[in-house]
């Protein structure tokens, strides 16, 4: 059972560049959602999806863009990369359905732009 | 609004000592509490919830905390510490909002032999 799987683990971008992570779960769970960790502030939220089709910002969204192309995949997208969204970036997903069940987490993705 | 506070970056104690780690809270509503254990280059792993149903919460690894509504706190406790517990342990709090967990800044818990 693979649980949530994040593609790729390390990644090295210049300053304007694009790319995208990539995030699926095969637990059928109905919620996604893409954090950042950085030293010092625990992991913040940048974008959730409540079930698939919807999609809506967190606590950091600016610079990035998501997609929740099916029930099973939530993408994350930086248009144009800047060196402060260097950082480690983990997918979670949850299986909310009007109570709470704890969220299952990604290996996470290291993303350097320089 | 949620918030998380989580008191000492760093914690260091000896194997078999206790370990205390403090958390506390802020929630608008009845919260829902987690502790999440992160090993060195890996994912966050559950260790252990509350959700109202008991206030000692017992979880993996010998671990347990115990949700103190006078005091907002969720402290997590082990009577021994082992080397294998040296990790980052984040807290973090959920309201009833799609499952969106607000977490704090995490402490890092370091094992002397």
């Amino acid at each position: 059972n693979a649980g949530v799987t994040q593609t790729p683990k390390f990644q090295v971008l210049k300053t304007g560049q694009s790319m995208t992570l990539q995030c699926a779960q095969d637990m059928n769970h109905n919620s996604m959602y893409w954090y950042r960790q950085d030293p010092g502030m625990g992991l913040r939220l940048i974008y959730y999806s409540a079930s698939e089709g919807t999609t809506d910002k967190g606590e950091v969204p600016n610079g990035y863009n998501v997609s929740r192309l099916n029930k099973r995949e939530f993408s994350l997208r930086l248009e144009s990369a800047a060196p402060s969204q260097t950082s480690v970036y983990f997918c979670a997903s949850s299986d909310f359905a009007g109570s709470v069940t704890e969220a299952f987490f990604g290996q996470g993705t290291r993303l350097t732009v320089v | 609004a949620q918030s998380v506070t989580q008191l000492g970056s760093h914690v260091s104690v000896s194997e078999g000592a206790l370990v205390l780690l403090r958390c506390n809270y802020s929630s608008s509503v009845p919260p829902y509490l987690f502790w999440y254990v992160q090993y060195p280059n890996q994912g966050l792993q559950l260790l252990l919830k509350y959700t109202s149903a008991a206030t000692l919460v017992k979880g993996i690894n010998g671990f347990e905390a115990e949700f103190k509504k006078s005091e907002t706190s969720f402290h997590l406790t082990k009577p021994s510490a082992h080397m294998s517990d040296a990790a980052e342990y984040f807290c973090a709090v959920s309201g009833t909002s799609y499952g969106k967990l607000t977490f704090g800044q995490g402490t890092i818990l370091t094992v002397h032999p």
